[in-house]
């Protein structure tokens, strides 16, 4: 079975564009969380979706968006990208919306120029 | 504020020896406790977990322990194998919050052959 996939692996921007980065969870997962991991530190929460709602969400300015599929896929928008952002992207899933254990991918590494 | 620490940025242990990795918290409301192990270019991968009634779970090599009164938890892997070497993260979460896990900094763990 196909793990947590996640697009593109990596991505260079330049300040101001915008960015979408993509997560396809295992199948069966209804839950989709999304963590910005930067460089020496953990990963911190930027959203939760489980059936395609928004059931979670950090402290992460406006400038971020996410959306889930039908198909329990999920996207992460980022607007007016800064530096700041420059950052490896984690997708996580997880049968159920309180689940006690989620499933990463590999990750986008997003660099912001 | 970091709700979850490693203090201990690495480790460096002979195979065969134990390796003890430690993780402190302040947010007395966590009831649920996890590590993720990483590799490079991978994401992290689900090691094991402790609920907060309990004070130890074993799995094998690893075990958990947690202590609720001095708000801390470590990792121990017995013995330790060179293919253990990697970064480690101490996770939690708060009751009926999904998938927001609150990450430490990680534990970079190498195990000399």
């Amino acid at each position: 079975d196909a793990g947590v996939t996640q697009s593109p692996t990596h991505l260079i921007k330049t300040r101001g564009q915008h960015v979408t980065l993509r997560c396809s969870p295992i199948s069966g997962h209804k839950s989709v969380s999304w963590y910005q991991q930067v460089l020496g530190q953990g990963p911190q929460f930027i959203f939760q979706y489980y059936e395609k709602e928004e059931r979670g969400r950090g402290n992460f300015p406006d400038r971020f968006s996410a959306r889930q599929f039908p198909n329990y896929s999920s996207e992460l928008n980022v607007n007016a990208l800064l530096l700041g952002d420059s950052a490896l992207y984690l997708c996580a899933s997880s049968l159920l919306s309180l689940g006690t254990e989620a499933f990463f991918g590999q990750g986008t590494r997003l660099t912001v120029v | 504020d970091q709700q979850v620490k490693q203090n201990s940025p690495s480790l460096s242990v002979q195979e065969g020896r134990i390796s003890i990795l430690n993780c402190d918290y302040t947010n007395s409301m966590f009831d649920y406790f996890l590590w993720y192990k990483k590799y490079p270019a991978e994401g992290p991968t689900f090691l094991i977990s402790i609920s907060s009634i309990k004070d130890k779970n074993e799995d094998g090599r690893f075990t958990v322990f947690l202590n609720k009164s001095a708000k801390h938890l470590s990792l121990h892997i017995v013995p330790s194998q060179p293919g253990d070497s990697a970064v480690y993260f101490c996770a939690a979460k708060i009751p009926n919050t999904g998938n927001q896990f609150y990450f430490g900094t990680g534990t970079s763990l190498t195990v000399i052959p």
